[in-house]
């Protein structure tokens, strides 16, 4: 039972393209997040969501749109890619957006390749 | 600049040997400091979490140190094992506001060797 999904694993487009990574979560958390993983190995949030509502909106290019349609989904859209954005991309969740020991669990990872 | 630095950046060390990582941070306010094992294409895992008031705390092999005074954390691996070839991130949250906000250190890479 896999606890916080994502699809597809693999992405390869061509520069331009849009596309979306999908994100689920099975545990019951009313907060999801999006990461961003470079080539060096660094992690960097760039949205959060509680119960369906935006609570971190780090900077980031528009051409990234995340979408909760509900708590246990967040998807990622990203429009025109661009090389720049490849990167491996993870999905994590948590109880709630606040909590002093309050638990990240992450998904597998998506990587974005861009050609 | 609130930012989490890891030492070294890699290691190799042999099956059954002691490691200890470091890691250095300049966040602030502090609010808890994480250590994350991530294998390779993978997402990060939980091993420990420390508030201000914890210096240490075990998780099987894995201990970890806290001194909130001089800002430095350490993981310390026991009697290693293949399975603890992975990378490990240092993770520091913020204090401040309801948001869970996450700053990571760059990790490093650990390779245990038979």
């Amino acid at each position: 039972d896999t606890a916080v999904s994502q699809t597809p694993k693999y992405l390869v487009t061509q520069m331009g393209n849009d596309k979306s990574i999908k994100c689920e979560q099975n545990l019951g958390h009313d907060t999801m997040y999006w990461y961003k993983q470079d080539s060096k190995k660094f992690l960097k949030i760039m949205f959060s969501y509680n119960n369906k509502e935006l609570i971190i909106n780090e900077t980031v290019p528009n051409r990234f749109s995340p979408k909760s349609p509900d708590k246990a989904h967040l998807n990622l859209h990203i429009n025109s890619l661009e090389l720049g954005d490849s990167a491996v991309y993870f999905c994590a969740s948590s109880v709630s957006s606040g909590g002093l020991y309050n638990e990240q669990f992450f998904g597998p990872g998506t990587r974005l390749t861009v050609l | 600049k609130n930012q989490v630095e890891q030492s070294p950046q890699s290691l190799i060390i042999l099956e059954g040997k002691n490691c200890t990582l470091q890691c250095n941070y300049t966040v602030s306010p502090f609010s808890n400091l994480r250590w994350y094992k991530q294998d390779t294409g993978r997402g990060p895992v939980s091993l420990t979490i420390m508030t201000f008031s914890e210096n240490t705390k075990s998780n099987g092999r894995y201990t970890a140190t806290l001194d909130a005074d001089t800002k430095q954390s350490s993981l310390h691996i026991t009697a290693s094992q293949l399975s603890d070839s992975a990378s490990y991130i240092c993770v520091v949250r913020r204090y401040g506001g309801a948001t869970n906000k996450l700053i990571f250190g760059t990790g490093t890479l650990l390779a245990v060797q038979p």
